[in-house]
């Protein structure tokens, strides 16, 4: 079974500056894969990042960087320059890569509000 | 290329009833996962469908059940709603085996109100 823990049900973060998101997982699936999702208010979940468990560096997609710690279980989003549009729910997900199907599962998020 | 659509967007239903939600997943995806997102919590997954079949399915009872068309959309039935059923219900769509198969892309979802 797979489990993510996001510890911080809320943050806040000045608009310019950098903001990390907490995630830790467990799993006893050697291959698996890392998400980070951000959830407006409006409902959409949209895909921000992967990170594969055997990719060797660290994932960045933009201003997005995925700080993975293999040994730790861990897997923190990184915002950097933060603006006001980054305010939303954050989801860190992950599924396994053994059995057939795409079973992802998410943590219980992090809400991020970018103040001005 | 179009994005995941779902119909309705809202929908209240009464205690026992049925109800029946629609996805239409992105062009050349071939795979459709349901979730369901309780108020305040992480999406739960429910099933997918790939390729018309359920392949995978989450701790969710019988009576949320499923189809895939041969076009790749989908619908997600509940029957006997309960109470906790309220939610929003997501669904995402990926090419599986193809590309980045990893990606999901969600739909909007349909927030199901049960009274």
């Amino acid at each position: 079974a797979q489990k993510i823990t996001q510890t911080q049900p809320g943050m806040f973060v000045q608009e310019k500056e950098a903001v990390t998101l907490d995630c830790t997982y467990d799993t006893s699936d050697q291959s698996y894969g890392l998400f980070w999702y951000k959830q407006p208010s409006s409902g959409e979940m949209i895909f921000l990042i992967y990170q594969g468990s055997y990719d060797e560096q660290n994932a960045t997609e933009g201003r997005y960087s995925l700080n993975f710690q293999k040994a730790r279980k861990s897997a923190n989003l990184v915002i950097s320059a933060s603006q006001l549009g980054d305010s939303a729910m954050y989801f860190c997900a992950m599924r396994p890569y053994s059995g057939g199907y795409q079973k992802v599962t998410f943590g219980i998020g992090t809400k991020l509000q970018v103040i001005p | 290329e179009t994005g995941v659509t779902q119909s309705p967007t809202h929908l209240i239903k009464t205690r026992g009833q049925q109800v029946t939600l629609r996805c239409s997943s992105q062009s050349g995806h071939n795979t459709v996962s349901w979730y369901q997102q309780a108020l305040g919590q992480g999406p739960q997954f429910i099933f997918q469908y790939y390729r018309e079949e359920e392949n995978g399915r989450g701790n969710f009872p019988p009576r949320f059940s499923g189809l895939q068309f041969p076009n790749y959309s989908s619908e997600l039935n509940v029957n006997a709603l309960e109470l906790d059923d309220s939610a929003l219900y997501l669904c995402a769509s990926s090419a599986n085996g193809v590309g980045r198969s990893y990606e999901q892309y969600f739909g909007p979802g349909t927030r199901l109100t049960v009274t």
